[in-house]
């Protein structure tokens, strides 16, 4: 009864080779955020959609872009994964956006070769 | 946008109650209260969320003052499996603010 989902839960890429981390939902909400968590650190978002509207953050790096071309499904494309994006990916979704109590999904632990 | 301060990391027994207090002293008129509850190798949980006064669910409480500068978050009886990294987060409960995650508690518990 999983309700955000992560796939795949561990990925392995190369230095510089592109890789795409992807989420879905069953909840049927509006908001779709992806955060990067490094180690012993707190989440940090990188974008998130309200529905198609997509809203970056400041300093997230170019190298970093997301997809969402439906409701249930978003998407993260990491163009040229450097040594320091190495990290846990994690999706979560909300009813709306603002402080509304987000789900989150398990999280894609990306490693870099 | 509110920042919030909350000690590094806590330690308590099974058995006991613990309370993690978190800062907010720059919390806005609209600004909402949330606590998340993240396992290694796992996404944060939701556990509660409050604007004032004192909010109950079947996990935890949820203490806010009356200057809203300060909450604490009330776990009854914590066991092993409560142990975990706490965050408290500030925001609006609208559609206009960014939620920006703190450092987090590390809460330990042992037997």
């Amino acid at each position: 009864d999983a309700m955000v989902i992560q796939n795949p839960r561990y990925q392995v890429t190369q230095f510089g080779k592109p890789v795409t981390l992807s989420c879905s939902q069953t909840l049927n909400h509006n908001v779709m955020y992806w955060y990067q968590q490094k180690s012993s650190q707190a989440p940090k978002l990188l974008f998130h959609y309200y529905d198609k509207d997509f809203n970056n953050e400041a300093d997230t790096p170019d190298n970093f872009q997301s997809r969402r071309p439906n409701t249930s499904f978003c998407f993260l494309d990491i163009r040229s994964p450097g040594l320091g994006d190495a990290a846990m990916y994690l999706c979560a979704t909300s009813r709306e956006s603002g402080n509304q109590p987000q789900h989150f999904g398990d999280g894609t632990r990306l490693s870099i070769l | 946008l509110a920042k919030t301060t909350q000690p590094i990391s806590m330690d308590s027994y099974e058995g006991q109650e613990v309370n993690i207090t978190c800062s907010h002293n720059n919390i806005a008129t609209n600004d909402y209260i949330t606590w998340y509850q993240q396992f290694p190798s796992q996404g944060p949980r939701f556990i509660i969320q409050g604007y004032k006064t004192k909010v109950t669910n079947e996990v935890a409480s949820l203490f806010i003052p009356a200057d809203r500068k300060s909450s604490t978050l009330s776990l009854p009886r914590v066991s092993l499996s409560d142990t975990a990294v706490y965050y408290c987060l500030v925001g609006e409960d609208s559609s206009a603010s960014k939620i920006i995650f703190g450092s987090g508690t590390r809460l330990s518990i042992r037997p």
